[in-house]
């Protein structure tokens, strides 16, 4: 079982629409959580961390559920500009090492 | 302010020969980390530091691979006798401390071919 896994899609939504994402991790001992975006042939940017009480910004929400190990997130109203890969992040600690471990990211499409 | 500098931004290279790719990470980050991404593949860790160590390099795929890093600054990620698995694109991130609560902030890679 891979340590973090996403649903590739593509997930293809009308502009206007709410799209949810989930992201399952293995290791219980997981701490951190975060939501990156990636953009056709560029570098991973920081979306959003992912707090245990769950935290908003803008149209994007993010939630955290340690009893089932995943995480989401949510966006709302969708724009074309939200066309992207979405990654979870999880940080765990291990014989005193933290390795972000990066899922293989969700695919959106936002369409007119 | 500067964000994390990866140079070359594209470096083609004929199987066998050696390269070395750089990172600056930004000023005053102790941790620096390497991945590669293969088209159309997710992240694979490879490395990372907390100031010059590296605690952990069990991502390396194979003894061809080695990295440092000096002065707590620029990192160097060198591959020997390079093969055409080694075309990806390799990413450097630096973070504030190698901590539970420090996102990565991300170079925009340098894209390696090996023919």
């Amino acid at each position: 079982r891979k340590e973090v896994e996403q649903d590739p899609g593509p997930f293809n939504v009308p502009e206007g629409a709410t799209v949810a994402f989930n992201c399952t991790y293995s290791n219980s001992a997981s701490q951190s959580f975060f939501w990156y975006r990636q953009d056709c042939r560029k570098e991973p940017k920081l979306l959003m961390s992912v707090y245990s009480s769950g935290n908003e910004d803008g149209r994007f929400t993010a939630q955290l559920n340690r009893a089932s190990q995943y995480i989401s997130l949510l966006i709302r109203d969708s724009k074309l500009s939200d066309s992207a890969t979405y990654l979870c992040v999880v940080i765990s600690q291990g014989g005193g090492s933290y390795i972000p471990t990066f899922g293989r990211g969700t695919s959106l499409i936002v369409h007119p | 302010g500067a964000g994390v500098s990866q140079s070359p931004s594209n470096k083609v290279t004929e199987k066998g020969k050696d390269v070395e790719l750089r990172c600056d990470p930004i000023s005053g980050h102790t941790a620096l980390y390497w991945y590669r991404q293969r088209l159309g593949q997710g992240l694979e860790f490879l490395i990372y530091f907390q100031g010059n160590s590296a605690p952990d390099k069990s991502g390396l795929p194979s003894d061809r691979f080695s990295a440092e890093r000096t002065g707590e600054s620029v990192s160097t990620l060198t591959i020997q006798r390079t093969q055409q698995e080694d075309s990806a694109v390799y990413l450097c991130a630096s973070s504030a401390n190698a901590g539970l609560n420090s996102p990565l902030h991300f170079g925009n890679g340098t894209r390696l071919t090996v023919t």
